[in-house]
């Protein structure tokens, strides 16, 4: 079945370093989704990337889809305590099925 | 809010009882998950319903059960659990078959057995 890897599975940064995570399908997925959780909160969508190189930023947020569609990124600039979570990865396959990443756990040092 | 409610949000049981979760959406989604969520493996699905029908059930053991009466509305029936079952247990919803096809969770239920 479709497999969907994260790395690093935890990340600590001083704050107003840069944060990196990186998403790898097993199959070539249609689409990417990221979800942020929040400690004691649940998972919230935070975008979704179709095409192929796609780049999408949000404020400090930048996401980037892979050239095959099999690969993820999401890179934080200038991290936060805010940014404190738990960031996932989801791929969408040839089924319409929703595989998530193992997450990375993001602490930020004030 | 994101229109996912959960009932109870915190649940403690004992391995011989009988107990419910319950999810209801209101953003006239047509698919509902549950999610397992605890140190080992952060985001466990556990069953599909799309359209009322079950679609997925990634070997899950039969002490839970789910059960998906309307498009709204899921339960997941528990009974004779065992303590590494303490969890949170996340349900969402999505539009299935749609382009956008991102879910919405739940706040979750933190179920711990004793």
């Amino acid at each position: 079945g479709q497999q969907v890897m994260q790395i690093p599975q935890y990340q600590h940064v001083q704050e107003g370093e840069d944060f990196t995570t990186y998403c790898n399908s097993s199959t070539t997925l249609s689409n990417i989704q990221w979800y942020k959780q929040r400690p004691g909160g649940h998972p919230v969508f935070l975008i979704q990337l179709v095409k192929s190189g796609e780049v999408k930023k949000q404020k400090r947020l930048t996401f980037q889809f892979g050239e095959a569609k099999k690969n993820s990124s999401l890179h934080i600039t200038a991290t936060q305590t805010t940014d404190v979570g738990t960031y996932f990865c989801a791929g969408t396959n040839a089924g319409n099925m929703l595989t998530f990443g193992g997450g990375t756990r993001l602490m930020v040092k004030p | 809010e994101t229109g996912v409610t959960q009932t109870p949000r915190h649940l403690v049981m004992g391995m011989t009882n009988k107990k419910s979760l319950k999810c209801e959406q209101h953003l006239g989604h047509n698919a509902m998950y549950w999610y397992k969520q605890s140190a080992k493996k952060p985001l466990e699905l556990m069953f599909v319903y799309n359209f009322k029908e079950q679609t997925e059930n990634n070997s899950v053991p039969s002490r839970f059960s789910p059960e998906c009466p309307n498009s709204s509305h899921l339960f997941l029936h528990l009974h004779t659990l065992q303590p590494e079952d303490s969890a949170l247990y996340l349900c969402a919803s999505s539009q299935a078959g749609t382009f956008n096809n991102e879910q919405f969770f739940g706040p979750g239920t933190r179920l711990t057995v004793l």
